[in-house]
């Protein structure tokens, strides 16, 4: 599976965009970037998930690169709810879901 | 409302005396898998499950035991919990199978097991 890279930490003012980014240079041809979230210790939350085209629903967007090395998680009215660690995870669609968890990024959004 | 139940949610309990951690689901999920979360380790897979009756080995399956009698169920059990396996418990489901597993997997709150 290939493997992400992303910032240890984070911060955003309330209101303003966060732009979350993740490195994935040996990501294959058909592997998916996905994004969750966890905060505090509950359970991680699907966010969003994108091949090549970028990708928005209610939550967030996703830009990805067109090399598809990297990604860019947008939330774009961050709230102090938004507080929590992100994780980008490359993987593939089908099959079982062997979504590999890193370290992610721990995002805290202020007043 | 769709989701996924664990319990128990905390537990404090001492060597080798068995425990069962349940999961549930409401999503008619075909796919099931637990999951333990450790500082510095993130989440690491010990079991999953790809329908009734089916179950393989994730990354970690050493001192744990899974079944899968029925879809919506997919216990974890210990059968002779060591102070090695404190730690964060996640159960998690989604629908599998090509072109139907989009990669969103459905996390239950935790269980918070501590072994003495």
């Amino acid at each position: 599976d290939a493997k992400t890279t992303q910032p240890t930490s984070m911060d955003c003012a309330e209101g303003r965009a966060a732009n979350l980014p993740c490195n994935h240079s040996t990501i294959s041809g058909n592997e998916y970037v996905y994004w969750y979230r966890q905060i505090h210790s509950q359970g991680p939350q699907y966010i969003i998930h994108g091949l090549k085209n970028n990708e928005t629903n209610e939550m967030a967007s996703l830009i990805i690169t067109e090399d598809r090395k990297s990604s860019t998680l947008i939330l774009p009215h961050a709230t102090l709810r938004d507080t929590a660690v992100y994780y980008c995870i490359v993987g593939y669609s089908g099959g079982y879901n062997k979504l590999i968890f890193g370290a992610g990024t721990r995002l805290a959004v202020h007043p | 409302e769709a989701q996924v139940t664990q319990n128990p949610r905390y537990l404090i309990t001492v060597t080798g005396k068995k425990l069962t951690v349940t999961c549930s689901q409401n999503m008619n999920h075909e796919y099931m898998s637990w999951y333990r979360q450790d500082p510095g380790l993130g989440l690491r897979q010990i079991y999953y499950s790809m329908n009734v009756e089916v179950t393989d080995k994730g990354d970690v399956p050493e001192g744990y035991k899974v079944s899968r009698k029925e879809k919506r169920n997919f216990p974890l059990i210990l059968e002779s919990p060591s102070p090695n396996q404190t730690s964060l418990y996640f159960c998690a489901s989604s629908v599998s199978g090509q072109g139907r597993n989009t990669g969103e997997l459905f996390f239950g709150e935790g269980s918070r097991l501590t072994v003495l």
